[in-house]
């Protein structure tokens, strides 16, 4: 079956814009998870959302960060006010439920010049 | 602050040869530690999840033990083969608050054929 989708793949902004990246889980996983790499670091944590609601934001750096999932499918990560410390690989992962092995996407890779 | 480190951060193998890397991680609340293989270009593909102290999980070529006793896990490569090149990542999960990620920082493995 599909796995997690990603899109885009790649976005060049320029400091200062506003950026929204998509996220399609597994279709029935109701765990969703937002994770960043930024460049030498591994993945950290940013959100992760049980159907639609946040269960858990504690991650989300400040609040130019801010992520939906309406429907409890498709997530969409917005940043505003992009800064150049906001470029870094964005990864979304879906798992069946909240206690289970995660499926990532290929990730979006956000550049802010 | 939970720490979560890998070594090597890279290494180069020649094909054939068996390798190994390491994760440590806190011993205190442990609930699992998950093993992924990630791709230039493409999703972090799962391989292992370990909650048992003791456990020895074995997928082909590729094995991995833990120990979460003294907080560190093996990951094995048999024989490596150039298509084995990949950022291996390792993620610890607490018995505390949500099931998120928390990564080490990777090992790059470069199998030269």
């Amino acid at each position: 079956g599909a796995g997690v989708s990603q899109t885009p793949s790649n976005k060049v902004t320029e400091k200062g814009k506003y950026v929204e990246l998509r996220c399609d889980p597994i279709s029935g996983h109701t765990a969703l998870y937002w994770y960043r790499q930024s460049l030498g670091q591994g993945p950290e944590f940013l959100i992760y959302f049980q159907g639609t609601g946040a269960a858990d934001d504690s991650g989300l750096p400040n609040d130019r960060f801010f992520a939906v999932r309406p429907e409890g499918s498709v997530s969409t990560l917005k940043i505003q006010r992009t800064e150049r410390g906001d470029s870094a690989v964005y990864l979304c992962a879906s798992s069946f439920g909240s206690k289970e092995t995660q499926y990532f996407g290929p990730g979006t890779r956000l550049l802010v010049l | 602050i939970l720490n979560v480190e890998q070594s090597p951060q890279s290494l180069h193998v020649q094909e054939g040869d068996s390798t190994n890397f390491t994760c440590s991680f806190p011993s205190s609340n442990f609930y699992a530690l998950h093993w992924y293989r990630w791709e230039t270009a493409k999703s972090p593909e799962a391989l292992f999840v370990m909650t048992l102290n003791g456990d020895e999980k074995k997928k082909g070529r590729i094995s991995a033990t833990l120990n979460t006793k003294e907080g560190y896990s093996y990951l094995y490569i048999k024989g490596s083969q150039p298509e084995d090149s990949a950022t291996y990542l390792c993620a610890y999960v607490t018995t505390s608050g949500t099931y998120k990620y928390i990564f080490g920082t990777g090992t790059r493995l470069k199998v030269l054929a």
